[in-house]
């Protein structure tokens, strides 16, 4: 059973560029969590994504997007990248119909901004 | 709001040495309670969780007891191992107005010496 997957591991961007970042959840479940861990920080959470829909949100500007499809994969998209946004960001999945679940999180994509 | 804090780090121990991490935290309603464990270039992953009061999680040898009164959720080890090496996060889900998104503490570093 495949755990929670996303691509790309590492990726390096400049100031100003757009970035997708990938999640396929664990088999079985159909919620996708998105968090951002800054460097020696807790992760923060983005917004989550139940039935294709972003069914919450964090404290994040709108600069942050994302996208669920009917598979349950799930999408990050950032735009106009600023050195701030220099992270870790995690995809956590969990089954959606239970409200407070335990989430499963991938090894996450690193992500530097220069 | 709700938040979560936790010991500041790090914390060095000998093998089969005794660990206490401390955390506390400050939610509206009865949040449930999580620790999660991060080994070097990993993802999250849960080492256990307690859903309501006086409740105890316990997970390879991990323990934790969920403290109302004290508003606490500090994990314990009797005798930890190298292997026990990592980064460990407290975090809460909010039970109220909430789809199950994690707040995290800042984490604190375990290193164990042989």
């Amino acid at each position: 059973d495949a755990g929670v997957t996303q691509s790309p591991t590492h990726l390096i961007k400049t100031r100003g560029q757009q970035v997708t970042l990938r999640c396929s959840p664990k088999s079985g479940h159909d919620t996708v969590s998105w968090y951002q861990q800054a460097l020696g920080q807790g992760p923060q959470f983005i917004f989550q994504y139940y039935e294709e829909e972003e069914r919450q949100r964090g404290n994040f500007p709108d600069r942050f997007s994302g996208h669920q499809f009917p598979n349950y994969s799930s999408e990050l998209n950032v735009n106009a990248l600023l050195l701030g946004d220099s992270a870790l960001y995690l995809c956590a999945s969990s089954p959606g119909q239970v409200r407070i679940e335990t989430q499963y999180f991938g090894p996450g994509t690193r992500l530097l901004v220069l | 709001g709700n938040s979560v804090t936790q010991m500041e780090g790090p914390v060095t121990l000998s093998e089969e040495a005794f660990l206490t991490i401390n955390c506390t935290y400050t939610a509206t309603g009865y949040p449930s309670l999580f620790w999660y464990v991060q080994y070097p270039g990993e993802g999250l992953q849960l080492l256990l969780k307690a859903t309501k009061a006086d409740d105890k999680g316990s997970n390879k040898g991990f323990e934790a007891t969920y403290r109302k009164e004290t508003t606490s959720f500090h994990l314990e080890k009797g005798s930890v191992q190298v292997s026990d090496s990592a980064v460990y996060f407290c975090a809460l889900t909010p039970r109220e107005g909430s789809q199950g998104n994690l707040i995290f503490g800042k984490g604190t570093k375990l290193s164990v010496k042989p």
